[in-house]
């Protein structure tokens, strides 16, 4: 079992809807980071959180120490965030663990 | 402030062959990562740098791939020879220190295609 775990893997919406993306992880961790992948490989990092939520424009990211979880939102949905996005934890000895990403497409 | 820099942006090169990707990373970082992220995987780590010392090169296949950062700033990767396996994009990034959980800035990855 991967110690990062991502879902869905794959998924497509329509434009305008609210995307949840979810993270589970099984190791301690001293933070988690939200990226965002483009076709062409450049990561952008979302957040970095190790508690509560935080919001940057129409991104929300929320995590749950004692529940090993996090999540990720996008309300209104456009097809500019057509891109993978990747959870990543970095553990206690500070080494950041990636899970797979979950591929996003948004229609028109 | 400039991001993390890398070159060149797309290599195809055939087995056998030898290839060098080379980063800058953003300017005070002292630790600075390269990553493998072959098609559909998360990135995996290949070697951490502090400064100029390896902190971490574990999953670092040394028969074929080194990499050195001597003055602490800009590092390079190399592979010789290439597999067909080796073709992925290789990312590097950077953080402004060791610990407490610190952002890394990646930079736009190097897309290596192995024939």
């Amino acid at each position: 079992k991967n110690e990062v775990e991502q879902s869905p893997q794959n998924l497509t919406a329509q434009e305008e809807e609210f995307i949840t993306i979810n993270c589970s992880y099984s190791v301690g961790i001293s933070a988690l980071h939200w990226l965002q992948q483009h076709p062409g490989g450049g990561i952008v990092s979302l957040f970095m959180l190790s508690s509560g939520k935080k919001k940057h424009g129409r991104l929300i990211a929320t995590i749950n120490i004692q529940e090993k979880h996090s999540s990720l939102h996008i309300t209104a949905s456009h097809p500019r965030d057509s891109a993978v996005y990747i959870c990543a934890v970095m553990n206690r000895d500070d080494k950041i663990i990636f899970g797979k990403g979950t591929r996003l497409h948004i229609l028109p | 402030e400039a991001g993390v820099a890398q070159s060149p942006r797309y290599k195809i090169i055939e087995k056998r062959q030898s290839v060098a990707f080379w980063c800058n990373p953003i300017s005070g970082h002292a630790t600075l990562y390269w990553y493998q992220q072959i098609l559909g995987q998360g990135p995996k780590l290949l070697i951490q740098f502090q400064n100029n010392g390896v902190v971490d090169d574990s999953q670092l296949p040394k028969d074929r791939f080194s990499a050195e950062r001597l003055k602490g700033v800009d590092s390079t990767l190399k592979i010789q020879p290439a597999k067909l396996e080796d073709s992925a994009v290789y990312l590097c990034a950077s953080s402004l220190y060791l610990g407490g959980g610190r952002e890394q800035f990646f930079g736009p990855g190097t897309r290596l295609t192995v024939l």
